[in-house]
């Protein structure tokens, strides 16, 4: 089975504080997303990575940065807390375009973080 | 755009009373259409891919069906147990690669009993 944990369950952070949210996938997938969740909104794609040191911007990557250092482990970094940062964070692994064919494509969910910015 | 809408927003069902839920979708070329489940404060859960409009899959008491307009959910004879929030997403076939799902709000069911 594929396996993604994410660093904490519930963190609260301060307004203007710099917050790392880290994800580690144990399948050897090429791919990891990172989303955030909010009522009404649905899933939104902050940024995704489809190799280590590449990274691309989702629909909202304002005000977050992402890291990935090693094939396994994606970061995702807010540079300065703010309150509308509040929300359930949420990171996925695909295996990535290859010899899996389509079933490449589905992504695989963490537990994700619950962050209050306050 | 990619959009998905989901319907209904939300779904209250007597234990062994089966129901639909419905996923349309408009996307430039499907390459795959996804449902997960999720429970309250925890991540989604995968349960089915769909590729091609009449493919249908099942587990246990759900089975997903595709059109080229839409996809339903089938829930025969559900359990209290099978309460949670349903999500459905497309991916497109992008040209240059890309890997994104776009995702729809979700349903709500409850089943009592």
């Amino acid at each position: 089975d594929v396996k993604v944990t994410q660093s904490s369950r519930y963190l609260v952070k301060r307004t203007g504080e710099k917050v790392f949210l880290e994800c580690v996938q144990d399948m050897d997938h090429e791919n990891m997303f990172w989303y955030r969740q909010d009522p009404g909104l649905g899933l939104r794609l902050i940024y995704f990575s489809y190799d280590v040191k590449m990274k691309e911007k989702g629909d909202i990557p304002e005000g977050y940065s992402v890291s990935r250092e090693k094939k396994e482990r994606f970061s995702l970094i807010l540079e300065s807390a703010s309150t509308n940062q509040t929300s359930m964070y949420l990171c996925a692994s695909s295996l990535g375009p290859g010899l899996a064919g389509l079933a490449a494509y589905e992504q695989y969910f963490g537990p994700g973080t619950r962050l209050t910015v306050t | 755009e990619d959009q998905v809408t989901q319907s209904p927003e939300a779904l209250r069902l007597q234990e062994g009373e089966s129901s639909s839920l419905n996923c349309s979708y408009t996307v430039s070329g499907l390459r795959g259409l996804f449902w997960y489940r999720q429970d309250p404060g925890k991540g989604p859960e995968f349960l089915f891919t769909l590729y091609s409009a009449g493919e249908e899959k099942e587990k246990e008491r759900l089975k997903a069906t595709l059109t080229k307009k839409e996809s339903f959910l089938h829930i025969t004879a559900p359990k209290p147990e099978d309460s949670a929030t349903y999500l459905c997403a497309v991916q497109p076939i992008l040209t240059g690669g890309g890997n994104k799902l776009t995702f729809g709000t979700g349903t709500q069911l409850k089943v009592e009993l």
